[in-house]
């Protein structure tokens, strides 16, 4: 099972910020299969990134993603009032399936 | 706009059985694997268990191998859950979710997701 560790925990930040969480996996993503996701408080996760770089239908292109094998990266470039959440990441290389516990990005 | 809305949710003994559902619309049902994704009240996302299209083909997690059962209706467009001899450790708020592809391919992601239930289990 590929363990997905996400750093840090949390981010106090300000709008207009840039800021980038990482996520480092046990072992090589395969083909990088890594998706990012965002979650609200009682909302459901919302598809971010996927295949590590790639923006999903919808999401503003403040938000990219990068990274390969077993370091990922999500950069929110200018964070604006509703990017506070927590990000998830996850890999679909192989299975099964794993999540990261989460980054919470708060505000400042 | 495709659209997956779950239903079922409710209080249980340990021990007792629930079976959630999950209806879809918006897109080709039969095209898509089905997700069960679950999160345990502060807590991370834990991936349970998914089923291909046709529904010949499942997985299920070790957490829940044995006391879970996925499948679906591709006539009534609905996924389900049958969830027996719960546990305290299986409440947690349920997701159904979807993707396009398979553990390994390029489009195995889970690129929309219903509101969720919460399920408790407790005495």
């Amino acid at each position: 099972e590929i363990v997905l560790t996400q750093s840090p925990g949390t981010l106090s930040l300000s709008p207009g910020e840039r800021t980038t969480l990482s996520c480092r996996a046990s072992q090589s993503v395969s083909s990088n299969y890594l998706a990012w996701y965002q979650q609200k408080p009682g909302q459901a996760p919302r598809l971010l990134i996927y295949g590590a770089s790639n923006r999903a239908t919808g999401i503003p292109d403040r938000f990219s993603g990068s990274g390969s094998r077993t370091d990922f990266t999500l950069t929110i470039s200018r964070l604006e009032p509703e990017d506070f959440a927590v990000y998830f990441c996850q890999q679909y290389g192989s299975s099964p399936r794993t999540f990261g516990q989460g980054t919470k990005v708060e505000i400042k | 706009e495709e659209r997956l809305v779950e239903s079922g949710e409710g209080s249980v003994q340990p021990g007792g059985s629930l079976r959630l559902s999950c209806a879809a619309s918006g897109f080709t049902f039969n095209n898509y694997m089905m997700h069960w994704v679950r999160q345990a009240p502060g807590k991370g996302l834990e991936h349970l268990s998914a089923i291909n299209g046709n529904g010949d083909s499942t997985y299920y997690a070790d957490s829940v191998k044995g006391r879970f059962i996925i499948s679906r209706d591709n006539s009534k467009n609905t996924l389900y859950l049958q969830m027996g001899t719960l546990r305290v450790e299986d409440m947690a708020v349920y997701y159904c979710a979807r993707s396009a592809g398979s553990i390994g391919t390029r489009y195995g992601y889970l690129d929309s997701w219903g509101q969720g239930m919460l399920v408790i289990v407790s005495s």
